[in-house]
């Protein structure tokens, strides 16, 4: 499986744009990416997911570059309820051994300040 | 209501005993997942599920015992707890379909073995 490279922690303000970068270099043709969140002792939360298309909904913005070797979470006005740990996922479309299950790194610590 | 339930959501034993978490879906998902957390290792997982009857390993299984006889329910057992399963563990649900897995966790439950 394509294995994903976050920055540990990132600062944003209030009512800001929050950009979030992932990068998967070895990315393969049917691996979608996709994007949760872990706010503070909760379970991990679904954000958004694409293939290779721009995608958008009512939480974030995925944005994947045309070689799909990386990709930004754009949460456009981030708030103080949006602090949480951001992971970036590579998971295949069907079929292999990896098919249905997430495989969580570590994340990026994204902290918004007032 | 609908949703994914976790039960209970604090539990402390004593080493050696027997203890079941419970977790109990009402969408019908095909899949189900169990992952612990713990502060340096990020989460982790331990049994997955494809349907009833069928279940598979996953990162860190030792230890562990899984069963799922009825779609909605997947209750993971620690045999002979050990405080090196002290941890949080979270359970997920997600439908099978193609190019989505949009996971659902549910609140996760608070381990401590003593």
């Amino acid at each position: 499986d394509a294995k994903t490279t976050q920055p540990t922690s990132m600062d944003c303000a209030e009512g800001r744009a929050a950009n979030l970068p992932c990068n998967h270099s070895t990315i393969s043709g049917n691996e979608y990416v996709y994007w949760y969140r872990q706010i503070h002792s909760q379970g991990p939360q679904y954000i958004i997911h694409g293939l290779k298309n721009n995608e958008t909904n009512e939480m974030a913005s995925l944005i994947i570059t045309e070689d799909r070797k990386s990709s930004t979470l754009i949460l456009p006005h981030a708030t103080l309820r949006d602090t949480a740990v951001y992971y970036c996922i590579v998971i295949p479309n069907a079929g292999g051994t990896s098919y249905g299950k997430l495989t969580f790194g570590q994340g990026t610590i994204l902290t918004v300040h007032p | 209501d609908a949703g994914i339930t976790q039960s209970p959501r604090y539990k402390i034993t004593e080493t050696g005993r027997q203890v079941t978490l419970m977790c109990h879906q009402t969408w019908s998902h095909s899949y189900m997942f169990w992952y612990r957390q713990d502060l340096g290792h990020g989460l982790r997982l331990i049994y997955y599920s494809a349907a009833a009857d069928i279940t598979d390993k996953g990162e860190v299984p030792d230890g562990y015992v899984v069963s799922r006889s009825k779609t909605e329910n997947f209750p993971l057992t620690l045999e002979s707890a050990t405080r090196s399963q002290t941890s949080v563990y979270f359970c997920a649900s997600s439908e099978r379909r193609t190019g989505n897995y949009g996971y659902t966790f549910g609140s996760g439950t608070r381990l401590t073995v003593v």
